[in-house]
């Protein structure tokens, strides 16, 4: 079984600082991880993924995630936010071992990202 | 070039009807699937097929029935349409099997709004 944990429905940053979201994950097996973004009446595009090799991933636009085994989690940062940026943000998890065949993905809930000016 | 379509983009429906939506990939994938995405931005896996064969069928009711003509094809037809099956659709696939390893490419949705 799998599960991703958004901490955070809602966060706001002024443009120009830093991005945290927060995402925790539980899985059986050794999981892989992505996040995804959705702009306003968008569809889904995937920032970055994680399937075990560097723990450090880096994304478009300037995103990156860190994968922490012993914290379960897999939070996504920026260094400095665009107004661009705003949207909504979706953790998302998957079994890598739970079987062949189309395994499906777990999504978080997601979380909102508001830029102020 | 779009790499997975879906057609329409909105639907706008009275409750009872019958409707499909398309989904096309031109990206060679073997793997297609459907995700529900209800007025609270959350995303449920609906069916996935791979090679044409269903393999995932979540707890969705019997009038949503799948259709994969082929490997390129996943079309979604819904049944008596229901105010509660009103949500976003997505179509996405992924290359056989690796879903979980490389993430899925999305259609841009279909907006379905039952009244």
């Amino acid at each position: 079984a799998q599960s991703v944990t958004q901490l955070d429905s809602h966060v706001s940053v002024s443009e120009g600082t830093p991005v945290l979201l927060r995402c925790n994950y539980s899985s059986s097996y050794s999981p892989s991880l992505f996040w995804y973004v959705q702009h306003p009446n968008k569809g889904l595009q995937l920032l970055l993924k994680y399937t075990s090799a560097a723990t450090l991933v880096k994304g478009i636009n300037g995103f990156e995630a860190e994968f922490k085994k012993s914290e379960t989690s897999f939070h996504l940062t920026k260094p400095s936010a665009h107004m661009s940026d705003a949207a909504e943000y979706f953790c998302v998890v998957s079994d890598r071992n739970s079987g062949g065949g189309a395994d499906g993905l777990t999504f978080g809930k997601g979380t909102h990202l508001i830029i102020q000016p | 070039d779009t790499a997975v379509s879906q057609t329409p983009k909105y639907l706008v429906t009275q409750m009872g009807n019958d409707k499909s939506i398309k989904c096309e990939q031109n990206l060679g994938h073997d793997t297609m699937y459907w995700y529900k995405q209800d007025s609270k931005k959350f995303l449920k896996i609906m069916f996935s097929y791979n090679n044409k064969e269903l393999i995932i069928n979540e707890t969705v009711p019997n009038r949503f029935s799948p259709k994969s003509p082929d490997k390129a094809h996943l079309n979604l037809h819904i049944n008596s349409l229901e105010l509660g099956d009103s949500a976003v659709y997505f179509c996405a696939s992924s290359r056989a099997g690796t879903g979980g390893n490389y993430g899925y490419t999305f259609g841009s949705g279909t907006r379905l709004t039952v009244v």
